[in-house]
């Protein structure tokens, strides 16, 4: 099955500052390449994903940027705010329409 | 529109005991998905179905079992809970034909002593 690595585990920024998380996963198959945002006592919501044919995708202040030939890819968030802490989910797809998620990245953000 | 409910919220239940948990969704959702999440870690996916009338197996079946009654219910039974099952239960569904984005349901935080 896919094995999915996400760093760091916890990211402590101020507010104003840029935080970057990186997902690797094992898969060559993958095609769907999202992120997750999960609020505390909330199920996760999606934030942004991207496709193999595409290398970067933004969407205001967040982007996420693809590398195939390595599998891992990345979410930046710039212009942190504190609404933005919260746990964060890389999940590719395992080709099944399914999604394995990665153990999550815990982002804080100082006022 | 609701989304994807769950009930109930919260269990309690005792070793050996059985439960049902219910998952809706009203956005016409043809894949609909059971995960678990325990604390610090991601969400495993128990069982999917990928359309009405199919289920498959994910990372951790073992000691659940499932049924897509319809296209909007996805029900999650543990036919005799165990302490390793305590854990927060999440829904999702998912169009599954050209978007794979998934929504969740608020979950349901489930406790065997």
């Amino acid at each position: 099955g896919e094995n999915v690595e996400q760093h760091p585990s916890t990211l402590s920024v101020q507010e104003g500052d840029s935080a970057v998380i990186k997902c690797t996963y094992s898969d060559s198959a993958s095609n769907y390449f999202p992120w997750y945002k999960q609020e505390l006592g909330k199920g996760p919501q999606l934030i942004i994903d991207i496709r193999s044919n595409v290398g970067e995708k933004k969407d205001q202040r967040i982007a996420v940027t693809l590398n195939k030939t390595a599998k891992h890819f990345s979410l930046h968030i710039t212009e942190t705010q504190p609404e933005d802490s919260a746990v964060y989910f890389c999940a590719p797809d395992t080709g099944r329409r399914a999604l394995t998620f990665g153990s999550g990245t815990r982002l804080q953000v100082q006022p | 529109n609701a989304g994807v409910t769950q009930t109930p919220k919260f269990q309690v239940l005792k070793t050996g005991q059985s439960m049902t948990l219910q998952c809706a969704q009203d956005m016409n959702h043809n894949s609909m998905y059971w995960y678990r999440q325990d604390p610090g870690m991601g969400l495993r996916l128990i069982y999917y179905s990928a359309s009405e009338g199919t289920t498959d197996k994910g990372e951790v079946p073992n000691g659940y079992n499932v049924s897509r009654l319809n296209k909007r219910e996805f029900s999650l039974r543990l036919e005799s809970a165990a302490p390793s099952q305590t854990s927060v239960y999440f829904c999702a569904g998912s169009s599954g034909s050209l978007s794979y984005e998934q929504y969740f349901g608020p979950g349901t935080r489930l406790t065997v002593t």
